[in-house]
């Protein structure tokens, strides 16, 4: 089955500064890839996705490269803010047996921003 | 937008005890997931249901099974709570697979067992 990786566990920028996390998947069939930002106390949320037919996707300050040939792709935040600080989490689709499509997530990456 | 809420933020019970975890989503959503969170393993799937009365084991089912009376609804049961069962676990729903691959995730359930 999917198995993915996810680094570092944890990271620490200073405000302004840029931040980069890295995941590894093991599927050659999985196709979609999205990201997820969890603050305190609350669920994941949906930040920013990228599908295999594209290399890059941007949304103002964060980023998303894949690298299918690699199997690799990567969270990009720019000018990074203290309201950023929060856990990531990376995560790869792979199909179930009743071909419902389920996301495999990475280990996560607790962000800290200093002012 | 979508909420999807669970039950309890806190939870404590003893070993050996049945343990229910509530999940409503109010967006008509056909699949529902249950994942629980642990600290360096990030999130597993426990089970999930593409439609009432569905259900499909994910990554780690051992110690739980599920209830998917109505749509709105998915229950998580542990039948016999164990101290390794003590965990954070999310309930998240979604529109049917390639409609739209968001999830949507409750605040989560900080499962204490003794």
């Amino acid at each position: 089955g999917e198995n993915v990786e996810q680094h570092p566990s944890t990271l620490s920028v200073q405000e302004g500064d840029s931040a980069v996390i890295k995941c590894t998947y093991s599927d050659s069939a999985s196709n979609y890839f999205p990201w997820y930002k969890q603050e305190l106390g609350k669920g994941p949320q949906l930040i920013i996705d990228i599908r295999s037919n594209v290399g890059e996707k941007k949304d103002q300050r964060i980023a998303v490269t894949l690298n299918k040939t690699a199997k690799h792709f990567s969270l990009h935040i720019t000018e990074t803010q203290p309201e950023d600080s929060a856990v990531y989490f990376c995560a790869a689709r792979t199909y179930g047996s009743s071909n419902t499509g389920k996301l495999i997530f990475g280990q996560g990456t607790t962000l800290q921003v200093k002012p | 937008d979508v909420k999807v809420t669970q039950s309890s933020r806190y939870l404590v019970k003893r070993t050996g005890e049945k343990v229910f975890l509530e999940c409503v989503q109010d967006m008509d959503h056909e699949n529902m997931f249950w994942y629980r969170q642990d600290p360096g393993l990030g999130l597993r799937l426990i089970y999930f249901s593409y439609d009432v009365k569905m259900k499909e084991k994910g990554d780690i089912p051992e110690g739980y099974s599920v209830s998917r009376e109505k749509k709105e609804r998915f229950s998580l049961i542990l039948e016999s709570a164990s101290t390794n069962q003590t965990s954070m676990y999310l309930c998240a729903s979604r529109l049917p697979f390639g409609r739209n691959e968001k999830l949507f995730f409750g605040s989560g359930t900080q499962l204490s067992v003794l």
